[in-house]
């Protein structure tokens, strides 16, 4: 079964609207989540790490303060996209790491397709 | 440079036979990680294999074997027996300092799309 849960699924809202997706690893403690994107028919690229009770590190590039990140506690994590427009319209993924975990993979939430009308 | 290169943008295989998608790496780091996921069209992350720098034997599971050629830096993933839910997109990925007690990022190729004919 899953591991990691995602939520919401799929969005579709209007531009200037704010939009959370929650990231949930399900039966492990995760101290570090990952947020993904991807475009259709690309890779996934990494836009920032989620350390539990500290700030993110975020890739170069990505707007700190369109993309907040908030890992509160070891099973959570959220990303708010900010203001969103059509250009922010994309599939997100997250994925957890169990702690101390050096040798296994990450376990992936099923993602958010974002649409932005 | 890229860490991880597949250069096969896409790939048929008969239903039943065995395919290899191919995955070369790039790192300095003597400590790393190599995975192989499956992404169905649905989107979700499926994995599939890991290989450790320091595992001796190359890794299997079910399937899914990795060709491991450390000297040459590539990983690729073979799938016997290919069946049609197979169809999907496949990624490498690389951890580098995967011993190292925390949990490094990971760096994904631009993915195989693979596709398996009846």
């Amino acid at each position: 079964g899953a591991v990691v849960s995602q939520h919401p699924s799929r969005v579709i809202c209007k531009s200037g609207t704010s939009v959370k997706i929650e990231c949930r690893s399900l039966d492990f403690q995760a101290t570090t989540m990952f947020w993904y994107r991807q475009f259709p028919k690309q890779s996934l690229m990494l836009m920032a790490t989620s350390n539990e009770g500290s700030k993110a590190t975020y890739e170069q590039g990505v707007e700190k303060d369109k993309f907040l990140i908030n890992h509160a506690s070891l099973t959570l994590s959220t990303l708010t996209v900010t203001s969103a427009h059509p250009e922010d319209s994309s599939f997100y993924i997250c994925s957890a790491a169990k702690t101390g975990s050096g040798n296994q993979p990450q376990h992936f939430g099923d993602g958010t397709r974002l649409s932005i009308l | 440079a890229q860490k991880i290169t597949q250069t096969q943008p896409g790939m048929f295989v008969q239903e039943k036979e065995a395919v290899t998608l191919d995955c070369t790496y790039d790192t300095s780091d003597p400590s790393y990680g190599l995975f192989w996921y499956k992404q169905p069209s649905s989107g979700e992350m499926i994995f599939l294999i890991y290989q450790g720098s320091y595992d001796q034997q190359n890794a299997t599971e079910g399937r899914y074997s990795l060709n491991f050629q450390k000297a040459r830096k590539s990983a690729n993933l073979v799938i016997s027996a290919s069946q049609l839910g197979d169809s999907a997109m496949y990624f490498c990925a690389m951890r580098e300092g995967a011993n190292s007690g925390g949990y490094q990022k990971v760096t994904f190729g631009i993915g195989t799309k693979l596709q398996v004919i009846p």
